[in-house]
């Protein structure tokens, strides 16, 4: 079974401050990760994707996330946030190619607020 | 844009109705997903299909259903509606299959209404 957690349902910022997107995961077999962006009245969008390479990944756009097994995390991170930033954020979970239930299983979600 | 088409991209109707939503998977996508978005929810996994064939189930009501036609467009199909019902419907398509789906392209969703 797998299932991932975004610890936070809201993050706030101001604009040119950092970014940090929490998501804590479990799965049973060695996962893929991705991080996935939803403006408002759009569908998803990839942002960055893990796939048992560099346990740090560089997405689309500034951000970058990276793989932490030992604390079963994929935490999203951006150096600097844009007011375009202002999104809702998931955090999804695949199992790896060993077995499992294959379909994706998303977080709630995490909405960023970006304050000018 | 991701190259998935859903239609319609609102649909209002009324309880006890049935409607059918219509997903264009990427070109050379074999797999389709459904998912449904609410406020309380969050986005909850319905069905897949690959090439044709259903594969995995997820929190889908007896009074959805869908299927995935040769061309590999999909239906999905909401009877007897209810209010609850009024969501975000997504499709997305993947050009892996089980095991290991890769990277899902979303549609723009089909935002339904019932009354």
């Amino acid at each position: 079974a797998q299932s991932v957690t975004q610890l936070d349902s809201h993050v706030s910022v101001s604009e040119g401050t950092p970014v940090l997107l929490r998501c804590n995961y479990s799965s049973s077999y060695s996962p893929s990760l991705f991080w996935y962006v939803q403006h408002p009245n759009k569908g998803l969008q990839l942002l960055l994707k893990y796939t048992s390479a560099a346990t740090l990944v560089k997405g689309i756009n500034g951000f970058e996330a990276e793989f932490k097994k030992s604390e079963t995390s994929f935490h999203l991170t951006k150096p600097s946030a844009h007011m375009s930033d202002a999104a809702e954020y998931f955090c999804v979970v695949s199992p790896g190619q060993s077995g499992g239930s294959y379909i994706p299983t998303f977080g709630r979600g995490t909405s960023l607020i970006v304050h000018p | 844009d991701s190259g998935v088409t859903q239609t319609p991209k609102h649909l209002i109707t009324a309880t006890g109705q049935r409607v059918t939503l219509r997903c264009s998977p990427r070109s050379g996508d074999l797999s389709v997903y459904w998912y449904q978005q609410s406020l309380d929810q969050g986005l909850q996994f319905l069905i897949q299909y690959y090439n044709g064939e259903e594969r995995a189930k997820g929190n889908i009501l007896e009074r959805f259903s869908a299927q995935q036609f040769p061309d590999l467009h999909s239906e999905l199909n909401l009877s007897s509606l209810e209010l609850g019902d009024s969501a975000l419907y997504f499709c997305a398509s993947s050009e892996e299959g089980p095991p290991t789906p890769g990277e899902l392209f979303f549609g723009e969703g089909s935002r339904l209404t019932v009354l």
